[in-house]
């Protein structure tokens, strides 16, 4: 699976559109972008994926770019509770081995009020 | 709805003895994984299962290691005679599908003394 670059930190008002990046440059045709987040003590969250258009659901946006190489991911108003660990995955779908996730660090997401 | 539930929360034992983790997934979920989680680090991944069937064992970091799921259901983690480096939180995940999101419970922290 291709390898995702993400900030370590970022801050973000309550209220407002959180946007967090992440650069997949080494990806490939049949990659998709998974985004997941873990909230203080508890376990990984599924939030969205997409292949190559952007995609939308009751959580959050996807945005990638029209290369595949970085994508990012938008949660539109923020709350105290979006406080959490967001981390971008880039794996195959359809046969082989490619049910592992593969986790970086993540970026650390800070909501203040 | 009833997600994956995992137990105990928190598990203290003292080094040399034996632990078992229990992880329930989601109910008609097929694929069922674990992953281990240290402190300040992604997810790391354990073992697969299909259905009954366990199909990739290849994160277990050692043979005192065991994982079953006897009936295609529930699983169960097994350390023996665990060791201070064992100490970990344990993620679960279930999925209907590889192809499909991986849905986490909120882990085992175990400790060992």
């Amino acid at each position: 699976d291709a390898k995702t670059t993400q900030p370590t930190s970022m801050d973000c008002a309550e209220g407002r559109a959180a946007n967090l990046p992440c650069n997949h440059s080494t990806i490939s045709g049949n990659e998709y972008v998974y985004w997941y987040r873990q909230i203080h003590s508890q376990g990984p969250q599924y939030i969205i994926h997409g292949l190559k258009n952007n995609e939308t659901n009751e959580m959050a946006s996807l945005i990638i770019t029209e290369d595949r190489k970085s994508s990012t991911l938008i949660l539109p108003h923020a709350t105290l509770r979006d406080t959490a660990v967001y981390y971008c995955i880039v794996r195959v779908v359809g046969g082989g081995s490619n049910y592992k996730l593969t986790f970086g660090k993540g970026t650390l997401l800070t909501v203040n009020p | 709805g009833a997600g994956v539930s995992q137990s105990p929360r928190y598990k203290v034992a003292k080094r040399g003895q034996d632990v078992a983790l229990r992880c329930d997934p989601i109910s008609g979920h097929v694929s069922l994984f674990w992953y281990q989680q240290a402190l300040g680090q992604g997810p790391e991944f354990l073992t697969y299962f299909q259905n009954e069937a366990q199909l990739d064992k290849s994160g277990l970091p050692s043979d005192r290691f065991f994982a079953e799921r006897p009936e295609g259901s529930v699983s169960t983690l097994k350390i023996q005679r665990t060791q201070q480096e064992d100490s970990a939180v344990y993620l679960c995940a279930s999925s209907l599908g590889t192809d499909q999101p991986q849905h986490f419970g909120d882990g085992t922290r175990l400790s060992i003394l």
